[in-house]
């Protein structure tokens, strides 16, 4: 199956920074999406980008699909931005499996 | 149009107890996902719909666990009975014909077994 490989895995901020965070993808596919999982648990929605570049505010992804990664960038990096960020590709094989990378836990220190 | 709704939010029960997850998907997703991210480890997949039919329901990891989605809207994931290492969040997420467009998940389920 696709292989995704996320870095780094743990990330520690001072509030104000900025920062990129890494997936990498063994295998083409037809979905990446990236997400944040806050610390109450809560996953949301960030980009769902398989091509391209996309921004948000202080977030922005580019996805290379023929070089098989994807990255997030956060600017100006605030305390509210702590949490997981998780990759997640998937590609229809007679159905579509989301398969989530490890996840960069990130820190941002006030 | 309204995300994906997942209650309760929050569920504490005790070991060997039963507990029912529910998820609403975006009206109009004929495919619906569970997955759950455990003692902090990687999102996995546990099942997929389609409709009410099981696509694809090779990442339940045993029998205590009995997913449903009659009538193809909502769907249950029961946990039966619930042991400690079941513990974590558990996400649903629905998406349109092939889950092209991405997907919209849920904001979880925080199960905690004590």
């Amino acid at each position: 199956g696709i292989q995704v490989e996320q870095s780094p895995p743990d990330l520690i901020l001072q509030e104000g920074a900025n920062s990129t965070l890494r997936c990498n993808f063994s295998d083409s596919v037809n979905n990446l999406q990236w997400f944040h999982q806050n610390p109450w648990g809560q996953l949301i929605n960030l980009f769902y980008i398989p091509s391209g570049t996309k921004q948000n505010g202080r977030l922005s992804a580019t996805t290379v699909a023929t070089e098989r990664y994807s990255l997030l960038y956060i600017s100006s990096s605030q305390t509210t931005d702590s949490g997981v960020y998780f990759c997640a590709v998937s590609r229809y094989t007679g159905g579509f499996k989301t398969i989530f990378g490890a996840g960069t836990r990130l820190f941002v220190k006030a | 149009e309204a995300g994906v709704t997942q209650f309760p939010s929050h569920s504490v029960i005790e070991k060997g107890q039963t507990v029912t997850l529910r998820c609403d998907p975006i009206s109009g997703h004929d495919n619906l996902y569970w997955y759950r991210r455990v003692m902090g480890k990687e999102i996995k997949f546990l099942l997929h719909f389609v409709k009410e039919s099981k696509q694809d329901e090779s990442g339940m990891p045993n029998n205590r666990f009995l997913a449903e989605r009659t009538g193809g809207t909502y769907s249950t994931l029961k946990v039966q009975p619930a042991e400690l290492e079941d513990s974590g969040v558990y996400f649903c997420a629905s998406s349109q014909v092939r889950g092209s467009g991405g997907y919209t998940f849920g904001s979880g389920t925080r199960l905690t077994v004590v």
